[in-house]
């Protein structure tokens, strides 16, 4: 089955900063890359999709690029504001609608 | 609208009681999910329903029954639990089912529950 791997486990960046976030996934046959945000207490967010048919996807201060060949994906945040501070997961659909998330990574935007 | 409601919104039970928890969307989704999340780590899929039919079961302990009475509504009948299934339990849905349909796949807001 699919595995996810996601790095790093813990970020901290100062207000205004970027933050990156990578994940790679093992099969190639999967094709839809979602990641979410989860605030305490609270549901999965979703913030970014990307399928596999695209390389580059963008929406505002945030974008996901994808590595079909290489097999990972990464998610980009500019301009990080103390809002921002959440865990995000990464995930890859695999065969039958499965979403594999990866084990999260703990944002902290410092002001 | 992109809304999967969940009750109750927490739950206690004694691990001999039966309660269960129910999942309603109204977005016209045929594919319904259970995921189940533990504290600091990423949700664990449960069961898929595609077309109201149990698609995928995870090797879900029996003590967890899944239920898809229509299109619409997923419930999760919980019974003889133990205090290790104290969790988020999370119900998700997305458009079509398929393959590797590539469908967003929409969270309800969670049912947390304690076993005592």
């Amino acid at each position: 089955g699919e595995n996810v791997e996601q790095h790093p486990s813990t970020l901290s960046v100062q207000e205004g900063d970027s933050a990156v976030i990578k994940c790679t996934y093992s099969d190639s046959a999967s094709n839809y890359f979602p990641w979410y945000k989860q605030e305490l207490g609270k549901r999965p967010q979703l913030i970014i999709d990307i399928r596999s048919n695209v390389g580059e996807k963008k929406d505002q201060r945030i974008a996901v690029t994808l590595n079909k060949t290489a097999k990972h994906f990464s998610l980009h945040i500019t301009e990080t504001q103390p809002e921002d501070s959440a865990v995000y997961f990464c995930a890859a659909m695999e065969y039958g609608n499965k979403l594999v998330f990866g084990a999260g990574t703990i944002l902290r935007v410092k002001s | 609208d992109t809304e999967v409601t969940q009750t109750p919104k927490h739950l206690v039970m004694g691990m001999t009681n039966k309660k269960s928890l129910k999942c309603e969307q109204h977005m016209g989704h045929r594919a319904m999910y259970w995921y189940k999340q533990k504290a600091k780590k990423p949700p664990e899929l449960m069961f898929v329903y595609s077309y109201e039919k149990l698609s995928i079961n995870e090797s879900v302990p029996s003590r967890f029954s899944p239920e898809c009475p229509n299109s619409s509504l997923l419930n999760l009948h919980l019974h003889a639990l133990q205090p290790e299934d104290s969790a988020l339990y999370l119900c998700a849905s997305s458009r079509v089912p398929g393959l590797y349909s590539g469908n967003t796949i929409y969270f309800g807001e969670g049912s947390w529950l304690t076993v005592v």
